[in-house]
Parts: C-alpha cells; sequence; structure tokens
C-alpha cells in the first residue's frame, strides 16, 4: 500500500459546480495536513493547512480531515475556470524540520 | 505572505555539465530548506535537507555527490546538479517554511532542467 494515494483525475466539472477532492494516506505519523495548488511548470501555491480533524474553512475552500479514517478532502465552492491546475494533497509528521510527502496531484478542469 | 525565490527558472545544459539553482527565502529566514524532484505526470518527491551550517540530509536513493548542497546562510541555498546526465531532466523545486507565519511550506517557482 502507498503511502499516499490520490487520483490522478483528470476530473472535469462545469463552471459553478462543487468539486470535491480527496486523498487516503496510511502513515500514523503524519500530523500537518495540507492542500496545494499546482499550475503547470509553477511551483506548488498553498491553499490550506491544519492539524485537527474536523473542517476548516477559507472563502470558497473548505479542508476536511478524519484522521480515524486516514482520509483528507478539499472542497471547492463556486468553481471558476481559473481553478484549472493540479491539486496535490501534502503531509507533515514532526515539528517543521522535515520535508512533506505529497500525493501524485487530480488534475482539475473546470468548464466554462 | 512568505515569498521563495528561485533561478533560474528554466536551463539547458549540455551533458557532463554542471548546473546550480539558487533558492532564496526573502522576507524571513529559513535554517532549513527541501529540495524536491517531480517528473512529469508525477507528484513532488523529497530529494534532501538542507540545513544551514551543516550538511544536508539526503533522501534515500539520491546520490549525494551527484546532488550538491550548500547552505550558506539563512536565506540562501544551491543545489549544484554535477556531471548532468539526460536523466537528470526533470523539474527541480526548492520548498522553506517561514516559522513565523505558521506551518505552511512555501514554494518556490520552480527550475526546469533540460539536459542535451
Amino acid at each position: 500500500q502507498k503511502e499516499v494515494e490520490q487520483d490522478p483525475g483528470p476530473l472535469s466539472v462545469p463552471e459553478g459546480a462543487i468539486v470535491s477532492l480527496n486523498c487516503t494516506y496510511s502513515n500514523s505519523a503524519f500530523q500537518y495536513f495540507m492542500w496545494y495548488r499546482q499550475y503547470s511548470r509553477k511551483g506548488p501555491e498553498l491553499l490550506m493547512y491544519t492539524y485537527s480533524s474536523g473542517n476548516k474553512e477559507d472563502g470558497r475552500f473548505t479542508a476536511q480531515v478524519d484522521k480515524s479514517s486516514k482520509y483528507i478532502s478539499l472542497f471547492i465552492r463556486d468553481s471558476q475556470p481559473s481553478d484549472s491546475a493540479t491539486y496535490l494533497c501534502a503531509f507533515g509528521s514532526g515539528g517543521g524540520a522535515d520535508g512533506l510527502t505529497f500525493g501524485k496531484g487530480t488534475h482539475l478542469i473546470i468548464q466554462p | 505572505g512568505a515569498v521563495v525565490s528561485q533561478h533560474p527558472s528554466r536551463v539547458i545544459c549540455k551533458s557532463g555539465t554542471s548546473v546550480k539553482i539558487e533558492c532564496r527565502s526573502l522576507d524571513f529566514q529559513a535554517t532549513t530548506m527541501f529540495w524536491y524532484r517531480q517528473f512529469p505526470k508525477q507528484s513532488l518527491m523529497l530529494m534532501a535537507t538542507s540545513n544551514e551550517g551543516s550538511k544536508a540530509t539526503y533522501e534515500q536513493g539520491v546520490e549525494k555527490d551527484k546532488f550538491l548542497i550548500n547552505h550558506a546562510s539563512l536565506t540562501l541555498s544551491t543545489l549544484t546538479v554535477t556531471s548532468a546526465h539526460p536523466e537528470d531532466s526533470s523539474f527541480y523545486i526548492c520548498s522553506a517554511r517561514d516559522i513565523a507565519r505558521g506551518y505552511g511550506y512555501t514554494f518556490g517557482s520552480g527550475t526546469r532542467l533540460t539536459v542535451v
């Protein structure tokens, strides 16, 4: 079993739809949970991070973590064509001295 | 927010030559920086952890003599790909964390290396 599982897509939805992106993980040492957005040939941009189970909202984005199921989600409301990108889940353990473990990324396409 | 600057954004070099990539934290100090590699349609894979004033820590399978890392100051880390070969062609990305701003790591814009 891989440490992180993420469906690579592509996931294509119409503009205005609610998007749900998910990752599962197996490493119980992961304490920090992040979502990054990456446009083609660019570095990843941090969207959300959290360290506890439950929901965290920021504008159109909601991050959800279920530690008992080892499952995290990112919801995007009122999706826009500019949201078209690759979304990467990322996990950290320890106090920030360690690098992150990434999922493969989901390629999201928002159709105008 | 925290800004990480990475240069160059693209480089093409001949096989057998060396290439240096710079990573700078512009508005914060970073005692630790991270170097990742990303192949097409693949995830970011951590290569090494760069520690200011000490030796880098390399992930399993990464050749430390091939990927030289220097972290000489709190705002600059460099990655030198020595004796580059076509299989080293990839997207290299650095990252750092501004502890004062929370846990999220900030990434540079990446360097696309093509070895011909």
